[in-house]
């Protein structure tokens, strides 16, 4: 089955500059590839997603970029500010429907 | 708005009763999945259900069973719950036109 690694597990930024999470994957098969934000007591919700025919996408502040050879993409913010402080976790799936989720990346802004 | 329920919200139960997870849907969506949550480890997969009466074992099933009777209803049960069950327990489900996939509120579970 498909497995997918996220990094860092947590990251603490100042407020204004950029964030960084990166994922793995394992199937080469996976072709979409959503990332969801969830906050404290709260259900996680989708910000973004990238399906295998582009290599980058971007709503607003954040981006979502996909690296098919090498089998990882990157979730960007940019501006950061303290609304963005939530645990955020990328997935991967395939044409079988399931969505393998990373462990997840508790992320920090700082005031 | 179309929308993913759960009940109960909370629960706290005793080792070795019978609990049964409910979760609703309106958005129309035939996929609907339970997963757990557990600090760390993520959203796991426990089942998932394409159409009525359609069961698929996840990546960690033992211990659970589903049912899936209607469109709208997807229930979990844990026919004799143990401490290791204590998890947030989250229903989904999922858009098969586009892929996107819609999480209910959550149940969070307590074994004693």
């Amino acid at each position: 089955g498909e497995n997918v690694e996220q990094h860092p597990s947590t990251l603490s930024v100042q407020e204004g500059d950029s964030a960084v999470i990166k994922c793995t994957y394992s199937d080469s098969a996976s072709n979409y590839f959503p990332w969801y934000k969830q906050e404290l007591g709260k259900r996680p919700q989708l910000i973004i997603d990238i399906r295998s025919n582009v290599g980058e996408k971007k709503d607003q502040r954040i981006a979502v970029t996909l690296n098919k050879t090498a089998k990882h993409f990157s979730l960007h913010i940019t501006e950061t500010q303290p609304e963005d402080s939530a645990v955020y976790f990328c997935a991967a799936s395939n044409s079988d429907y399931k969505l393998s989720f990373g462990a997840g990346t508790t992320v920090t802004v700082r005031a | 708005d179309a929308d993913v329920t759960q009940t109960p919200r909370n629960r706290i139960t005793k080792t070795g009763k019978r609990i049964m997870l409910e979760c609703s849907q309106t958005k129309g969506h035939d996929r609907m999945y339970w997963y757990r949550q557990d600090p760390g480890l993520g959203l796991r997969l426990i089942y998932y259900s394409f159409d009525v009466k359609d069961i698929n074992k996840g990546e960690i099933s033992d211990g659970y069973s589903v049912s899936r009777q209607a469109q709208a209803k997807f229930s979990l049960s844990l026919e004799s719950a143990i401490p290791n069950q204590t998890a947030l327990y989250f229903c989904a489900t999922r858009d098969s036109t586009n892929n996107e996939q819609f999480f209910g509120p959550g149940t969070r579970l307590t074994v004693l």
